[in-house]
């Protein structure tokens, strides 16, 4: 049974816009959340984490928000740019190793 | 740092040859963990390693897996015999000190059993 799932497969985004990728989690131990970016051919970069004790974070165009009771945790990017055109996975953990959902294919179209 | 490294990057073989993937990962960095992604499954965890010593292999799909880690710098995911089934990208990972730091990935081994 899937304990981190990104329902949406792809994502398609106006340059500029804003993009919201969304990710739900059924562990309700997990306190610990972090986003991966992934381009072709390599391997999944850190993009951002929260802690559960947070119910958001930001780096730059990048923000994470954290619904704890919903179980659902979301990335903003704002604006999107073409190179930001990546797959983009969602993990967690509860003081084990990660979990990773199946990740979004997000394309921003210039 | 050179970061995670990994070879070979692709590697074509036949079904029922040995397979076997390498890993270097980031110096200083206490744990190791091998994936395999695939479009059905997405990223598993196959096993990790911490100071060498594997402490989960329940991710391991069959006995015909088998991973080691004979030092700090080096861990070997053996496959044999191969089948297609087992076609997926393996990445090899590192953190420093706790499961739940940041995890740095290699680019990955394309595998592709006929």
């Amino acid at each position: 049974d899937q304990q981190v799932k990104q329902n949406s497969p792809s994502l398609s985004v106006q340059e500029g816009r804003i993009s919201i990728l969304n990710c739900d989690y059924t562990n309700s131990m997990f306190d610990y959340f972090l986003w991966y970016k992934k381009y072709p051919a390599e391997g999944p970069t850190f993009l951002i984490s929260i802690s559960s004790i947070k119910d958001k974070n930001e780096d730059g165009r990048f923000t994470v928000f954290l619904n704890k009771s919903a179980k659902h945790l979301s990335l903003h990017i704002v604006p999107s740019q073409p190179g930001d055109s990546a797959v983009y996975f969602c993990a967690a953990s509860a003081r084990t190793p990660l979990v990773f959902g199946k990740g979004t294919r997000l394309s921003v179209i210039a | 740092d050179a970061g995670v490294i990994q070879s070979p990057r692709h590697e074509v073989t036949e079904m029922g040859q040995e397979v076997t993937l390498r890993c270097k990962p980031i110096s200083g960095h206490d744990y190791l963990f091998w994936y395999r992604q695939t479009m059905m499954r997405g990223l598993e965890l196959l096993i990790y390693f911490n100071n060498n010593v594997p402490i989960d292999d329940s991710g391991m799909p069959e006995d015909r897996f088998s991973a080691k880690m004979p030092n700090a710098s080096f861990s070997t995911l053996k496959i044999q015999p191969s089948e297609p089934r087992d076609s997926a990208v393996y990445f090899c990972a590192s953190s420093l000190r706790h499961l739940q730091e940041t995890q740095y990935f290699g680019p990955g081994t394309r595998l592709l059993v006929l």
